[in-house]
C-alpha cells in the first residue's frame, strides 16, 4: 500500500537557519503530494500541494519540489523564525483510488526554532 | 471563511465506556472526516462522509461508529474505550471528495481513558 516516510522526528534550529524536512513516498503512478502544518493547540492547516513531476509548491516562504525519480517532496525554508515552530506533515493522495481526498500522512516532524 | 468546532475539547472516560465526540462546520462543505492522531504515527482516517447521507469506513474504523446527522455535523462514537488509551481525535471537512480538495481541520478532542 501507499506510504509516506518523514526521516526526521524532531528538528531543532536557530532563527534564520535553513530548514529541510525530508519526505519520501511509496505509491504507484503519480500521487498528489501535500504539506500540512499544525501549530500548538490547533488542527493541521494545508500548506501547499503538487501533482506532477518537477512541480514546485510553495506558501508562506516554504517550498517543496515533486521529484518522481527520487520519490521525494522535501520541505525547505531559507530562513526560519520562532513562529515556524510547529509539527509538519507530509501526505499523499493516490490517483489509483480515483483522485479523491483519502490521504496517507507521514509520521510528522516537530520543528523547534530557538530565538 | 468558516470554522470547525469540536466538542468536548477534553474527554476523560472509563474503560469499557461508550463515548461520543461531536463536530460542526459552517463552511457548507459536502465532505467530512474523522482522524485519530497518535504521537509519532501521524493522522489515520477513521470514518468519512462524502455527502450528507453517506458514511464510509477508513483504515481505522474498528472500535468506532460514526453518524452524519446533517450536512454541518458529524459525530464519532468510541464504542468501548480501552484502558490507558490516549489520543487526539481530529475532525476535518473539504468542499467535496474529489480533486484533492484542501481539508480544513478542527482543534481536536483529546481523549484520556483511565
Amino acid at each position: 500500500g501507499d506510504s509516506v516516510t518523514q526521516t526526521e522526528g524532531q528538528v531543532a534550529l536557530s532563527e534564520e537557519d535553513f530548514l529541510t524536512i525530508h519526505c519520501n513516498y511509496s505509491a504507484s503512478g503519480y500521487p498528489a503530494l501535500f504539506w500540512y502544518v499544525q501549530y500548538p493547540g490547533e488542527g493541521p492547516q494545508f500548506l501547499f500541494r503538487a501533482s506532477r513531476d518537477k512541480e514546485k509548491g510553495s506558501s508562506r516562504g516554504f517550498e517543496a519540489t515533486y521529484n518522481k525519480e527520487t520519490t521525494s517532496f522535501h520541505l525547505q525554508k531559507a530562513s526560519v523564525q520562532e513562529s515556524d515552530s510547529a509539527v509538519y506533515y507530509c501526505a499523499l493522495g493516490d490517483p489509483a483510488t480515483g483522485g479523491n481526498n483519502k490521504l496517507t500522512f507521514g509520521q510528522g516532524t516537530v520543528l523547534s526554532v530557538i530565538p | 471563511g468558516g470554522i470547525i468546532t469540536q466538542t468536548p475539547k477534553f474527554l476523560i472516560g472509563q474503560e469499557g465506556q461508550k463515548l461520543t465526540l461531536k463536530c460542526q462546520q459552517n463552511f457548507n462543505h459536502d465532505t467530512m472526516y474523522w482522524y485519530r492522531q497518535d504521537s509519532g504515527k501521524g493522522l489515520r482516517l477513521i470514518y468519512y462522509s462524502i455527502t450528507e447521507n453517506d458514511l464510509q469506513k477508513g483504515d481505522l474504523s474498528e472500535g468506532y461508529d460514526a453518524s452524519r446527522e446533517k450536512k454541518s455535523s458529524f459525530s464519532l462514537t468510541v464504542t468501548s474505550a480501552q484502558k490507558n488509551e490516549m489520543a487526539v481525535f481530529l475532525c476535518a471537512s473539504s468542499i467535496n471528495w474529489g480533486g484533492y480538495a484542501e481539508q480544513f481541520f478542527g482543534p481536536g478532542t483529546r481523549l484520556t481513558v483511565l
